[in-house]
């Protein structure tokens, strides 16, 4: 069954630094979004990615924050700066034109120090 | 703007017994319903959807939902719980003029043996 690859599964990193969180969507799905649950805490939307551009981000989502698909395959989110409140699980999900429903990928598990 | 609510933060049950995990949902367009289940250290999965039609939607694992408009729920329920139903489960909220999928809360279903 296809499913949406994150990697990669858990990184550290140290205040300040930038962090590149990678997805590979399921192949032939065209709408793309990132989502982070700081633990314990609510799954929230980031931003949704259409047609290589941003449709829709949220008020979490500000300058530090990027994404792009460099290649045509891997979905990127990309953190300039880190602070320690961007620890947090992201995950990138994935949906095919014309479906509903949005497929999660495993998380990446960031922990700034 | 859409919302959801899910009422109880943890669901204590013993097995086998029958389950219901409330969720409430607010919206001023039609919207999309879904539930999604995270187990201990993994990603987020797809439990099942409401799009429209029958009222009574079923899912993987024994659970179904139905969707009540006058009431603006969509309760998740099994009617006989296994040890391996303990995880996090999210209702899910999307509007069908917009991309983004909203989550609620969630609640952790512990099953006592």
């Amino acid at each position: 069954e296809p499913e949406v690859t994150q990697t990669p599964s858990h990184q550290v990193t140290q205040m300040g630094q930038e962090v590149i969180l990678r997805c590979v969507p399921i192949s032939n799905h065209l709408y793309f979004y990132w989502y982070r649950q700081i633990l314990g805490q609510k799954v929230e939307f980031l931003v949704s990615f259409y047609n290589n551009e941003i449709s829709e981000k949220s008020e979490i989502f500000d300058d530090q924050f990027s994404v792009e698909r460099p290649d045509g395959s891997n979905f990127t989110l990309k953190i300039r700066s880190t602070k320690l409140e961007d620890s947090a699980m992201y995950f990138c999900a994935t949906r095919e034109r014309g479906h509903t429903e949005a497929f999660f990928g495993q998380g990446t598990r960031l922990t700034v120090v | 703007a859409q919302s959801v609510t899910q009422l109880d933060s943890q669901v204590p049950v013993f097995e086998e017994a029958p389950v219901e995990l409330r969720c409430n949902y607010s919206s001023s367009v039609s919207v999309y319903l879904f539930w999604y289940v995270q187990y201990p250290n993994q990603g987020l999965q797809l439990l099942l959807k409401y799009l429209s039609g029958s009222t009574l939607v079923k899912g993987i694992n024994g659970f179904e939902a139905e969707f009540n408009k006058s009431q603006t729920s969509f309760h998740l329920r099994k009617p006989s719980v296994h040890i391996s139903d303990t995880a996090e489960y999210f209702c899910a909220v999307r509007s069908s003029s917009a991309s983004k999928i909203i989550f609620g809360s969630g609640t952790r279903l512990s099953i006592r043996p």
